[in-house]
């Protein structure tokens, strides 16, 4: 079954940068697209942006621009989120989640989620 | 930015009630392009409904999606003790992809 497994907790200082890993198995990894969602505690979900991993191509939500890469290793089958400049507000739980879409059939990136990773919590503290 | 506006913000119901949960777009959502997502407490949100009205596979018959535009509705038919958690809308109609803020449905 498809299946998405994420990196461990992290705590880093203000100004820092995390990286979150998501390794995905059950399917084939490089023709689906992998998102990046974060839940900030008392917070609604947050969509981060996207990677095709079949050719890399990637979007990004507006307000994450500039400061969240997200990265595949299509060896490994594992997609990366690595954002930096971090401030006591990105602490939050970071979710993977592959979108439905086949690349190789539909081309494009639908937009929901299944299924999700369980998450990573990332604590930004001094 | 399409905005999700989710109400009401907590639901008191008691198992075998049926819980009706409302989700409002600040602009027509192309194509009926909104899921449903169940979270509970620790836990990553589940699918439970794509394209507005499509349940997601393995998804009890008792939830039901519906709408079209800037309305949205979520149906539980019937609670069952596992249904109490936190409901999440999100549009996919716009490449800028929103979330409704949850409603929690709790033990009344």
């Amino acid at each position: 079954q498809v299946q998405l497994v994420q990196s461990g907790a992290e705590v880093k200082k203000p100004g820092a940068s995390v990286k979150v890993s998501c390794k995905a198995s059950g399917y084939t990894f490089t023709s689906y697209a992998m998102h990046w969602v974060r839940q900030a505690p008392g917070q609604r979900l947050e969509w981060m942006g996207w990677i095709n991993a079949g050719n890399g191509n990637t979007k990004y939500s507006q307000k994450f621009q500039g400061r969240v890469t997200i990265t595949r290793d299509t060896s490994a089958s594992t997609a990366y989120m690595e954002l930096s400049s971090l401030r006591s507000e990105d602490t939050a739980v970071y979710y993977c989640a592959r979108d439905p879409g086949d690349l190789t059939i539909f081309g494009v990136v639908i937009g929901w989620f299944d299924p999700w990773g369980q998450g990573t919590l990332v604590t930004v503290s001094s | 930015e399409i905005v999700l506006t989710q109400s009401p913000g907590t639901l008191s119901l008691s198992p075998g009630e049926r819980a009706t949960l409302s989700c409002r777009a600040s602009q027509s959502v192309s194509s009926s392009y909104l899921a449903w997502y169940q979270q509970k407490p620790g836990q990553a949100p589940r699918l439970l409904i794509y394209g507005a009205s499509s349940r997601a596979t393995g998804i009890p018959d008792r939830f039901s999606g519906s709408g079209s535009g800037t309305d949205f509705t979520l149906t539980i038919s019937r609670l069952e003790p596992e249904d109490f958690a936190v409901y999440y809308c999100q549009q996919y109609g716009s490449s800028h992809l929103t979330f409704g803020g949850g409603t929690k449905v709790e033990i009344k």
